[in-house]
């Protein structure tokens, strides 16, 4: 089945520590997403790549990092250097010139 | 960026249409008009969009202003499971289509 899967679903760490959360979609699109979920709120962008081995930071980029070295993959790297980590994290996937986006069903990653 | 403003929640019986209202005054000739729907610990699930013209598809229609400044998403036919929080959106293609999201509106329906 074609899709966008993220994972692991649930994600723990200590602070301090690097995480990396996983994001892999079979649809051919061009464009992903990254996106940052705090409870009870919308969805803030924190970056996004409109092709292979090119990316530019969102409206919250600061404590992140990403690569996009394969069109299908697009990882992200929660540093240390971020200062409120805990959130549910949701990655999206979409045709360049298309205006429908598909999103994974999240990380939910927990800092103790 | 343009902005949208959504009421913070809505309520509606089963089997009732639903109308969700949102503002977009500051929307530029070349935005669409997205609706996405987040249920409870899952990622937004696509439902419609539109530029001028209302639109239909399986899911639900949407009626857009003759000015563009509002529209609106029917539901023909709520049932339990669209219950969840809508977002009325605005992309633009010479912006990359990036979609920025605001607080939606938390839909509740009463069997």
């Amino acid at each position: 089945d074609g899709g966008i899967t993220q994972s692991p679903k649930y994600l723990f760490r200590k602070e301090g520590q690097n995480v990396t959360l996983s994001c892999e979609q079979n649809l051919n699109h061009d464009a992903m997403y990254w996106y940052r979920q705090d409870p009870g709120q919308g969805l803030r962008l924190i970056y996004y790549s409109q092709i292979v081995n090119d990316f530019q930071k969102g409206d919250i980029a600061e404590g992140y990092s990403v690569s996009r070295e394969k069109k299908e993959s697009f990882p992200l790297t929660v540093t240390s250097a971020q200062k409120n980590p805990t959130a549910f994290y949701l990655c999206a996937s979409s045709i360049k010139s298309s205006t429908e986006a598909f999103f994974g069903q999240g990380t939910r990653l927990t800092v103790v | 960026d343009a902005k949208t403003t959504q009421p913070n929640s809505m309520e509606s019986n089963e089997e009732e249409p639903v109308h969700l209202p949102c503002n977009h005054s500051t929307i530029s000739g070349t935005d669409y008009i997205h609706w996405y729907r987040q249920l409870p610990s899952q990622g937004p699930e696509y439902v419609i969009h539109g530029l001028t013209s209302n639109v239909n598809n399986r899911m639900a229609s949407l009626a857009i202003a003759e000015d563009r400044k509002s529209s609106t998403l029917i539901l023909h036919r709520a049932t339990l499971r669209d219950a969840a929080v809508y977002y009325c959106i605005l992309s633009n293609n010479n912006a990359g289509n990036m979609l920025t999201f605001g607080g939606g509106t938390r839909l509740m329906v009463k069997p």
